[in-house]
């Protein structure tokens, strides 16, 4: 069965330090990749995806995640963190099983990022 | 444009009541979806439209039916609200299979809180 695992339910940062929130997956065949990120009281926000080519994707808000297939890993990082930057992020993978493409996403379990000024 | 719309944003309900959970997207989506978010648990899929006129079940689809109503709006409906439906709804949208860009991302609404007593 496809999974996504983030093993920390929080990550705290001071501000300015680099971060990273952890991500593993469990895929038969290719893996198709995602982070989302939610604000409180709001949806989920797309801020990168990994599908094919270079390792290293760069998404929004200064956000990059990097693909290693030997570690079934999609680690979420960011350079320099800010404040603002607190909120709840979902690692997710496409269900793939199956001939059709649904856009289904499996989703992990959340990790809550915490930035102190 | 104003995206993934869902009325209500909260709700409260007795075990046994029913009622309908709304969703509308104005992008021309052709995939929309039902998913429910519980502490600790991610998202986890309800039911899923891949086109209009076509539902099917998701992950976790027990106690819920959907209607895809025509290709901008996607209802979920409890029959019987049990206390274990007590969640935060999500509907989200899809860009249409064929579009080459981007066409992994959801777009999410801002959610429904829903507590059933």
């Amino acid at each position: 069965a496809q999974s996504v695992a983030q093993p920390e339910d929080q990550v705290n940062v001071a501000e300015g330090n680099p971060l990273t929130v952890k991500c593993t997956y469990s895929v038969s065949g290719n893996p198709y990749l995602f982070w989302y990120v939610q604000y409180p009281n709001r949806g989920l926000q797309f801020l990168l995806k990994y599908i094919t080519g270079d390792n290293l994707v760069k998404g929004s808000y200064g956000f990059e995640a990097e693909f290693n297939k030997s570690q079934t890993s999609f680690h979420l990082k960011k350079p320099s963190a800010l404040v603002s930057d607190s909120a709840l992020y979902f690692c997710a993978v496409r269900d793939a099983l199956g001939s059709s493409n649904t856009g289904k996403l499996i989703f992990g379990q959340g990790t809550t990022l915490q930035v102190k000024p | 444009n104003a995206g993934v719309t869902q009325t209500p944003k909260f709700q409260v309900l007795k075990t046994g009541q029913s009622m309908t959970l709304q969703c509308a997207q104005d992008m021309n989506h052709n995939s929309m979806y039902w998913y429910r978010q519980d502490p600790g648990m991610g998202l986890r899929l309800i039911y899923y439209s891949a086109s209009e006129g076509t539902t099917d079940k998701g992950e976790v689809p027990n106690g819920y039916n959907v209607s895809r109503l025509n290709k901008r709006e996607f209802s979920l409906r409890l029959e019987s609200a049990a206390p274990s439906q007590t969640s935060v709804y999500f509907c989200a949208s899809r860009l249409p299979r064929e579009a080459t860009a981007g066409n992994e991302k959801l777009f999410f609404g801002s959610g429904t809180q829903l507590s059933v007593l």
